[in-house]
């Protein structure tokens, strides 16, 4: 099994709408969590982090609960330019590694 | 420039050859890491440096990878008797500390590397 699971889309959303990803991980040590951005054939880049207290930036809200092991990434509002992979990552206890999941790819249309 | 660099961008090479991937990192980054992605795969650990030594090597999948970071800034993956599975972009990224609390690691665009 998987340290991170992420369910691989692809999501086509309209521009405007709302859209949610869900991720799960295994390692109930685990101690912190975000997402990352990854533009096709690009580097992924850090998009936020995630709480259990919820954090939001902007359009973007992203929501960790542990009993779960379950991480969440709402989008609001989707723009064209939020077309992307968005990749669920952890870190593990060691503090070194940053586990990522597969990614999951959303197409904003306009 | 002012961000990790990658070196070759792309690399092709038959079956059995030895290809070396080297990373620039960002000045004063401390840490440095290599992740390797294949398609439609998220990134796979490899190997952590802290300085100059290799923190945490248990992402390398067998003896033919190795990694060195001998002054504690630029580092080359190296990888012998290549094979075809080993296609995939190679992507190193650095941070100022061992993340500390933000998570934040800074990627190259990556090697391209292709085994006929």
């Amino acid at each position: 099994r998987k340290e991170v699971e992420q369910d691989p889309g692809p999501f086509n959303v309209p521009e405007g709408a709302t859209v949610a990803f869900n991720c799960t991980y295994s390692n109930s040590a685990s101690q912190s969590f975000f997402w990352y951005r990854q533009d096709c054939r690009k580097e992924p880049k850090l998009l936020m982090s995630v709480y259990s207290s919820g954090n939001e930036d902007g359009r973007f809200t992203a929501q960790l609960n542990r009993a779960s092991q379950y991480i969440s990434l709402l989008i609001r509002d989707s723009k064209l330019s939020d077309s992307a992979t968005y990749l669920c990552v952890v870190k593990g206890h060691s503090g070194y590694a940053l586990n990522f999941g597969k990614g999951t790819s959303l197409l904003v249309t306009p | 420039g002012a961000g990790v660099s990658q070196t070759p961008s792309n690399k092709v090479t038959e079956k059995g050859k030895y290809v070396e991937l080297r990373c620039d990192p960002i000045s004063g980054h401390t840490a440095l890491y290599w992740y390797r992605q294949s398609l439609g795969q998220g990134p796979e650990f490899l190997i952590y440096f802290q300085g100059t030594g290799a923190a945490d090597d248990s992402g390398l999948p067998n003896d033919r990878f190795f990694a060195v970071r001998p002054e504690g800034s630029v580092s080359t993956l190296k990888i012998q008797r290549t094979e075809r599975g080993d296609s995939a972009v190679y992507l190193c990224a650095s941070s100022l500390t061992p993340q500390g609390n933000t998570g934040e690691l800074f990627f190259g665009e990556g090697s391209r590397l292709t085994v006929l």
